[in-house]
């Protein structure tokens, strides 16, 4: 079945602990970004990969980090996860940037205590 | 920088009934694209419609129509016949073709009532 699968579904942690947000897809897209949606503020774009080796930012990126070493992964990372990092996050990829439909992951709840 | 606005955070609509949320957007692009996602209550996100800007031609998918105004920067979503099925938070969302980002509204929470 094609889908972006992410892992943990649900994390609870502490301030100041590093935590990695797993993201893979098995569709053999090129394009994959972060987002994270927040009540009132819809979905922004933490930031995106063209292709492997190939990333940028993209609206909120302080706090996070990413790496595309390979086509299917995407992870974020957060070093030091703070209480404002608190939010639903969604991975998502599509086979190239622009009409191509976004496929999404089933989302992350993130509480940062 | 583009900006979406959706400025109807709620709206009901009766089942059978037609309803159309609105969505504006602020860019200097001459060429984008235009979305509709909709989250239901299980959070997936799901893509409802999607047109390209140079295309005059209205995006229809069964029952989901768009309303697309370029000069006035604005591509609304009427749903047809509203079943509780359709009970969800919609976006709009927009891309420039110039860009590489997907940039998307608040988000407007639609319930079907029976």
């Amino acid at each position: 079945e094609a889908q972006v699968t992410q892992n943990p579904r649900y994390l609870i942690t502490v301030t100041g602990k590093k935590l990695t947000v797993t993201c893979s897809q098995n569709m053999n897209h090129e394009y994959m970004s972060w987002y994270r949606q927040d009540p009132g503020l819809g979905l922004r774009q933490i930031y995106y990969s063209m292709n492997v080796e190939v990333t940028d930012k993209g609206d909120v990126p302080e706090g996070y980090k990413v790496s595309r070493k390979e086509k299917r992964n995407f992870p974020l990372i957060l070093e030091s996860p703070s209480p404002n990092q608190t939010s639903l996050y969604f991975c998502a990829s599509s086979l190239r940037e622009g009409f191509n439909e976004q496929f999404f992951g089933p989302g992350t709840r993130l509480t940062v205590l | 920088a583009q900006t979406v606005t959706q400025s109807q955070p709620e709206m009901s609509v009766q089942e059978a009934e037609t309803v159309t949320l609105s969505c504006t957007y602020d860019t200097s692009e001459s060429n984008y694209y235009l979305f509709w996602y909709k989250q239901p209550p299980s959070r997936q996100m799901i893509l409802v419609i999607r047109q390209e800007a140079y295309k005059q031609q209205n995006a229809t998918e069964n029952r989901f129509s768009v309303n697309f105004q370029k000069a006035a920067k604005s591509f609304s979503l009427k749903i047809s016949d509203s079943q509780l099925g359709d009970t969800a938070m919609y976006f709009c969302a927009f891309w420039p073709t110039s860009g590489s980002r997907l940039t998307f509204g608040e988000g407007t929470q639609l319930t079907v009532n029976p």
